[in-house]
């Protein structure tokens, strides 16, 4: 069963660094496109940005440019978020999600992790 | 404020259908086949249902179908069941140039009575 496993939860301090990992189980990573959304308690879905693991090419949300990192390890099936000096409002479930094939479907994202919570505090 | 206009929540009895909105522009919704629906049940990923306007994800129930009209996309789901209890997100994809971007709505709270 294709699944994605992020890990497990955080509490971080403010000005703190968070690396989340998202792993490609039953799949290789490398033919999909990995995307990061975030979702503060009690609020609605929002779109940080993308990977393409083959490449490596990334494309940021303006509003996390320069404080978000996202990469891949293809030899561990393996993608990565940084978030950067955190602040309160970082407090959030961070979920990544693949996108499927162009073939078969247009942008949207099939499959996703179960979720990690980070906590800055 | 989010990008695409939901309502923030309906409701409906079992058996009913119901109809979730999504309003975007006419350089989003209304110029991409690109718009797909999540079901997020609390404490859970979202889960796609429709992608590309109106086709249904592998293993999602007929019950559930979308649509668009101009600027406009529409989750309708019939039958309504308990199990429907949840929030539900439209995301258009865009890209221009060099811009891409999802654009996501502010969820929509179903509650079946």
């Amino acid at each position: 069963q294709v699944q994605l496993l992020q890990s497990g939860a955080q509490v971080m301090q403010p000005g703190a660094s968070v690396k989340v990992s998202c792993k490609a189980s039953e799949y290789s990573l490398i033919h999909n496109y990995i995307d990061w959304v975030r979702q503060a308690p009690g609020q609605g879905l929002e779109w940080m940005g993308r990977i393409n693991p083959k490449s490596g090419d990334t494309y940021y949300v303006e509003k996390y440019q320069g404080r978000v990192t996202m990469t891949r390890d293809l030899s561990s099936n393996l993608a990565y978020m940084e978030l950067n000096s955190l602040t309160a409002d970082d407090t959030a479930v961070y979920f990544c999600a693949r996108r499927p094939p162009l073939m078969m479907a247009g942008p949207c994202l099939d499959v996703w992790g179960q979720g990690t919570s980070v906590t800055v505090s | 404020q989010s990008a695409l206009t939901q309502p923030a929540s309906v409701s409906g009895s079992p058996g009913q259908s119901i109809t979730i909105s999504c309003t975007g522009t006419s350089s989003d919704v209304g110029d991409y086949d690109y718009v797909s629906w999540y079901q997020q049940h609390p404490g859970k990923a979202p889960k796609l249902i429709i992608f590309d306007v109106n086709h249904r994800a592998s293993g999602v129930s007929d019950r559930f179908s979308g649509s668009r009209s101009g600027n406009t996309a529409s989750l309708t789901i019939s039958g309504l069941q308990a199990e429907d209890e949840a929030d539900y997100y439209c995301i258009s994809y865009i890209s221009r140039n060099t811009l891409e971007n999802f654009l996501f709505g502010g969820g929509t709270k179903l509650t079946v009575l």
